[in-house]
């Protein structure tokens, strides 16, 4: 258990339609990152945030939008949902910036 | 940029070795090395600081060499355990980690 948690587990939603994401960082981890992971696709990273401040921002859509709240929690928000954003959606958290990430078990999002 | 792996799959037998490569074009202060069990989440193994480190953990170790912005994963007598995806992702300084596409290592009986 990485201490990270993710909800929902499973998403199924059709296009068109719009998402919240999940994510509840390790007790003390101040920096918390998104990533999509498509069927046998490496970890593509979509945004970072530090202690409730984005920070870095990798190929994240416009649709797409995140926040991190004063308690440290993130939510990922994902709209105008097309099929191609199926894949599984990876919340990370670590101490500082450079630290070890810990990965939360994803969600995974199913577009019909 | 993203670093590249290599190489993309390997399959073992218990026992063997095996080394997983990790190249930049970029100059970089840092390497994380990650696996990744099928349906699971990836899993933190070890961090390397440029200085030409060697790192281990069980019979994993990593070397790392700044100047040619290269990592290596060596893994020394293979375990079934061992089987998984095994991600590199470099920093070059002020940056969020770039991961690589990921190396599929399967260890058979």
């Amino acid at each position: 258990d990485s201490g990270v948690t993710q909800t929902p587990k499973h998403l199924i939603t059709a296009t068109g339609q719009r998402v919240t994401l999940r994510c509840s960082p390790r007790s003390g981890d101040l920096s918390v990152y998104w990533y999509q992971q498509s069927l046998d696709q490496g970890l593509q990273f979509l945004i970072q945030y530090y202690n409730g401040e984005e920070r870095a921002k990798g190929n994240i859509l416009e649709r797409f939008s995140a926040q991190q709240f004063p308690d440290l929690h993130s939510e990922l928000n994902l709209s105008s949902l097309e099929l191609g954003d199926s894949a599984l959606y990876f919340c990370a958290s670590s101490v500082g910036v450079w630290d070890p990430q810990h990965f939360g078990d994803g969600t995974r999002l199913s577009i019909l | 940029q993203q670093p590249v792996q290599s190489p993309q799959a390997v399959i073992l037998r218990e026992g063997e070795d095996a080394v997983i490569n990790c190249s930049s074009s970029k100059a970089l202060y840092s390497v994380h090395w990650y696996r990744q069990k099928h349906g699971e989440a990836p899993v933190f193994l070890m961090i390397l600081l440029k200085g030409g480190e060697q790192k281990g953990h069980e019979k994993i170790s990593a070397s790392f060499n700044e100047k040619k912005q290269q990592s290596s994963l060596y893994l020394t007598a293979s375990q079934l355990s061992y089987s998984g995806t095994y991600f590199c992702g470099t920093d070059s300084g002020n940056t969020p980690l770039v991961f690589g596409k990921g190396t599929r290592l399967s260890v058979i009986a």
